[in-house]
């Protein structure tokens, strides 16, 4: 069964620091995928990253893809107010589903 | 952009009875998901459904729930006799070619059973 583990799961910072957010499995993903989750909203799609040791940027937030895809991070410079969320990495199973993190809800206080 | 849209926002209903939650996906969109996420609890897959047939359910869904493709728009999940631990939320998703692209997800119904 392919599991993906993310940490932490839950994340209290003040406006302007960074942080990092992992989502870790044993087993290796064609892809992994990032979703940020508003309140009462579904999953919105932040990034997909593909190869192994890709990183890709999205304006403060940086995604990274382990070299044996077995891993990814993201991570988030001088954070924002806005950027208060959960965020959930996924992954496609062999069949093609979407393997779900458990979250992390990230409160970033003015 | 286009979205997927989900009807009801949120659904109360009585333990035993059966309810239809509604999903308009992506119009050029061929392939269509539901999930669901227990409050608390992970996002979880139940179906994918592509050329009017399941292409894979988990071991949630079983023959309490089935999915339909009613015509040329609507995707919807129907649960024959609920039970409490059914409350939760049910997300649809599509995605354009094959299960391997981004799927667009709804922004859920809130099912409450009571």
């Amino acid at each position: 069964t392919q599991l993906l583990e993310q940490s932490p799961q839950f994340l209290s910072i003040q406006e302007g620091e960074n942080l990092t957010v992992y989502c870790n499995s044993s087993s290796v993903f064609s892809s992994l995928q990032w979703y940020r989750q508003e309140p009462g909203e579904g999953p919105v799609l932040l990034v997909t990253v593909v190869t192994g040791g890709e990183v890709k940027k999205l304006k403060r937030l940086t995604f990274q893809f382990g070299d044996a895809r077995k891993d990814s991070s993201l991570h988030i410079t001088a954070a924002q107010p806005g950027d208060t969320g959960l965020y959930l990495c996924a992954g496609f199973s062999n069949t093609g589903k979407l393997i779900f993190g458990q979250g992390t809800t990230l409160q970033v206080k003015p | 952009e286009p979205e997927v849209t989900q009807t009801p926002s949120h659904q109360v209903t009585q333990m035993g009875q059966e309810v239809i939650l509604r999903c308009v996906p992506i119009s050029n969109h061929l392939y269509f998901y539901w999930y669901r996420q227990i409050l608390g609890q992970k996002v979880e897959f139940l179906v994918s459904f592509y050329n009017n047939e399941i292409s894979e359910k988990s071991e949630i869904f079983d023959d309490q729930f089935s999915v339909e493709r009613p015509d040329g728009s609507n995707f919807t999940l129907k649960i024959r006799s609920t039970k409490l631990e059914d409350s939760a939320m049910y997300f649809c998703a599509s995605s354009e070619t094959n299960s391997y692209q981004p799927q667009h997800f709804g922004d859920g119904t809130r099912l409450s059973i009571l």
